[in-house]
């Protein structure tokens, strides 16, 4: 089974400009929720979709971010202008039931704001 | 121990030792947490977890002390090698709630 897949690993932008991160949960998972690592601090969350629907959206630092998942399959969630305080590691996480032990992890992609 | 400012608090440990890694919580509705592992360009990976009803739970290698009265979560790791070395996350989730809360973090060295 595939795990969860994330793209890109890596990406370095400049202030003022637009990222698109993507997300591919496992398949079947209804559960996708997107998190953020900030260097040396939590793992905070940003947002939980049931499908296609958002379900809790109360992370979202601001409406620079804007999160779809169009047909409750893959998930992007576009910067839009990055700021340099967007810096650090966006993770994306899938599960059939509840949060805990249900979830999967991807891999992250680290963004970095310059 | 105590971290300041963007410093990730750190346990080095020799390789055959047992670790100790440390989690202090705030939610006192909070009955269910979980530990997760990080290690270097993965995402944070399953490794234990517990329900309030209970207050110790073991499993490979690890076992979960958790003491309500407190606050306080711990992840015992026994005879850590260096394939332990990563960052370790606590989490706490409450209810019904789908979304755990994770702690900062804890950085485990295991020295050869």
């Amino acid at each position: 089974e595939a795990g969860v897949t994330q793209f890109p690993s890596h990406s370095v932008i400049e202030k003022g400009q637009t990222v698109t991160l993507r997300c591919d949960p496992i398949s079947g998972h209804d559960n996708l929720y997107w998190y953020r690592r900030v260097m040396g601090k939590e793992i905070k969350f940003l947002l939980h979709f049931v499908k296609e629907s958002k379900q809790d959206e109360s992370g979202m630092p601001n409406n620079r971010f804007l999160a779809e998942r169009t047909g409750g399959t893959y998930s992007t969630l576009k910067v839009q202008p990055a700021e340099l305080e967007d810096s650090g590691v966006y993770f994306c996480a899938s599960s059939l039931l509840g949060g805990g032990s249900g979830y999967t992890f991807g891999s992250g992609t680290r963004l970095t704001v310059v | 121990g105590e971290s300041v400012g963007l410093h990730l608090p750190t346990l080095s440990v020799q390789e055959g030792d047992n670790s100790i890694i440390n989690c202090a919580y705030s939610n006192s509705a909070s009955d269910y947490f979980i530990w997760y592992k990080q290690e270097s360009g993965k995402g944070p990976q399953f490794i234990i977890d517990i329900r309030s009803n209970m207050d110790k739970r073991q499993g490979q290698r690890v076992t979960v002390l958790l003491n309500k009265t407190v606050k306080h979560l711990s992840l015992q790791i026994a005879a850590t090698q260096p394939g332990d070395s990563a960052v370790y996350f606590c989490a706490e989730k409450s209810g019904g709630s789908y979304i755990p809360t994770f702690g900062r973090g804890t950085s485990l060295i295991v020295h050869p």
